[in-house]
């Protein structure tokens, strides 16, 4: 079946802009992650959804990223008044899981951010 | 606080050696290590997953152990071919259900 996947592959902005980055997980998994990846580094974690709602959110860096899942399955990660250090690949996983369980991760390929 | 470090940071080996990537975490209350393969400019394909109770995943040319107790991983790729060059992420998930990822091992496998 279908992966996940990640809309779009790419995105360029200017400094200020408003950005949405979209994450489909595989169908049926009701866990969704967004991790953020710099270069060089590994992917650290953003946000958590459990259905609709954000179970963690405890990653995300300040108050211009927001998250949504509004129907507990497609999320978009949202960033106001996008800066030069919000450059990054933002990537998407989802699996089965439930709190407490230990269900593997599936990744999307990213989308990468560049802020100009 | 859950820390994951990967040593080396990269390698550079000829064509068919047997080779070993390492990961240790601080933290050893985990649910499960995941060591997954990350090609340049791509997204993270998960290579194997290892639950807290187990001790080792083989999956074709890759073995990888867990030593809880110790904070421990090891991904053993035997007769390394030039296709695996990639840089190689371990990620341990604990009770937060996130992953925690290190900063990964770039492996090149020249002919």
């Amino acid at each position: 079946g279908a992966g996940v996947s990640q809309t779009p592959s790419n995105k360029v902005t200017e400094k200020g802009k408003y950005v949405e980055l979209r994450c489909d997980p595989i169908s049926g998994h009701t866990a969704l992650y967004w991790y953020r990846q710099s270069l060089g580094q590994g992917p650290e974690f953003l946000i958590y959804f459990q259905g609709t709602g954000a179970a963690d959110d405890s990653g995300l860096p300040n108050d211009r990223f927001f998250a949504v899942r509004p129907e507990g399955s497609v999320s978009t990660l949202k960033i106001q008044r996008t800066e030069r250090g919000d450059s990054a690949v933002y990537l998407c996983a989802s699996s089965l899981g439930f709190p407490g369980s230990s269900y593997e991760q599936y990744f999307g390929p990213g989308t990468r951010l560049t802020v100009t | 606080k859950q820390e994951v470090t990967q040593i080396p940071a990269a390698l550079s080996v000829p064509e068919g050696e047997n080779l070993v990537l390492n990961c240790s975490f601080t933290d050893s209350a985990i649910y499960n290590l995941q060591w997954f393969r990350q090609d340049p400019g791509k997204g993270l394909t998960s290579l194997l997953l290892i639950q807290s109770s187990q001790r080792e995943q083989t999956s074709g040319r890759l073995n990888a152990s867990l030593d809880k107790s110790s904070g421990r991983s090891t991904l053993y790729i035997a007769a390394s071919q030039p296709g695996d060059s990639a840089t190689y992420l371990c990620a341990v998930c604990g009770n937060t259900d996130k992953l925690i990822f290190g900063t990964g091992t770039r492996l090149q496998v020249f002919p």
